[in-house]
């Protein structure tokens, strides 16, 4: 159950668009759709901003997208705004019905 | 409102046991699967644990088979965690979480966490 591979940190200046990648497997990221993003303030519990891919839950901002090609999945924050500066973290249901967290990435807000 | 509140955690020598308890209020905690997850201090999230809505099914991370065990008590609304043959890399925040809808494997819902710390 390896993790899945994110990049350690991605930057962007306020109003930027960035976008973070999730590099999996056909057993996992690949598999099927069940594919969810996370936000991580410090000190804070994770937040669900995106699942099955694509979806947001009530009260997610608009400007957080996800998008899917083969065994790698993607979030783009779209017009970058200093609360957007934290962890980020994708997640996928495997073939053997476990689940695997990705490495995370660290979104720095210049 | 959906809460969860973990507690249990605290400091164990290696090889040590310990049992984490999920209060969970403010949904049909029944219908629902639940899930264990971990943070080791300064790390990233890992996925350690889930159990069907009944308690007759449960997977784990290869890390923790054979070693943790999941449950719950529907009647009382609390999910389980007993932890056995501790090790120092075992040492993180424990979070419990629940699915987003009534049996999708989307985590949604996070309690705050408790800590276990394993060491001599």
């Amino acid at each position: 159950q390896s993790a899945l591979t994110q990049p350690a940190s991605v930057s962007g200046s306020p109003e930027q668009s960035i976008t973070l990648s999730c590099t999996g497997t056909s057993s996992d990221v690949g598999g099927d759709n069940y594919v969810s993003w996370f936000q991580q303030h410090p000190g804070r519990a994770p937040k669900l901003i995106i699942y099955n891919v694509r979806n947001r839950p009530l009260g997610v901002s608009d400007r957080f997208s996800g998008s899917k090609s083969g065994n790698t999945a993607s979030l783009t924050i779209s017009r970058l705004q200093a609360e957007d500066e934290a962890d980020y973290y994708c997640y996928s249901y495997t073939v053997r019905s476990t689940f695997v967290f990705g490495t995370g990435t660290r979104v720095t807000v210049l | 409102e959906v809460q969860m509140v973990e507690s249990g955690g605290g400091l164990v020598q290696p090889g040590g046991s310990l049992r984490l308890s999920c209060a969970a209020s403010g949904f049909a905690f029944s219908g629902y699967w639940m899930y264990w997850v971990r943070q080791a201090p300064g790390e990233g999230l890992m996925w350690v644990s889930r159990i069907s809505a009944d308690g007759s099914n449960a997977v784990y991370a290869d890390s923790v088979k054979g070693r943790f065990t999941i449950s719950r008590d529907n009647a009382q609304k609390t999910l389980y965690l007993q932890l056995n043959d501790l090790r120092a890399d075992d040492t993180a925040l424990y979070y419990c979480a629940r699915d987003l809808t009534i049996s999708t494997p989307i985590v949604a819902y996070w309690g705050q966490g408790t800590l276990v710390t394993v060491s001599s």
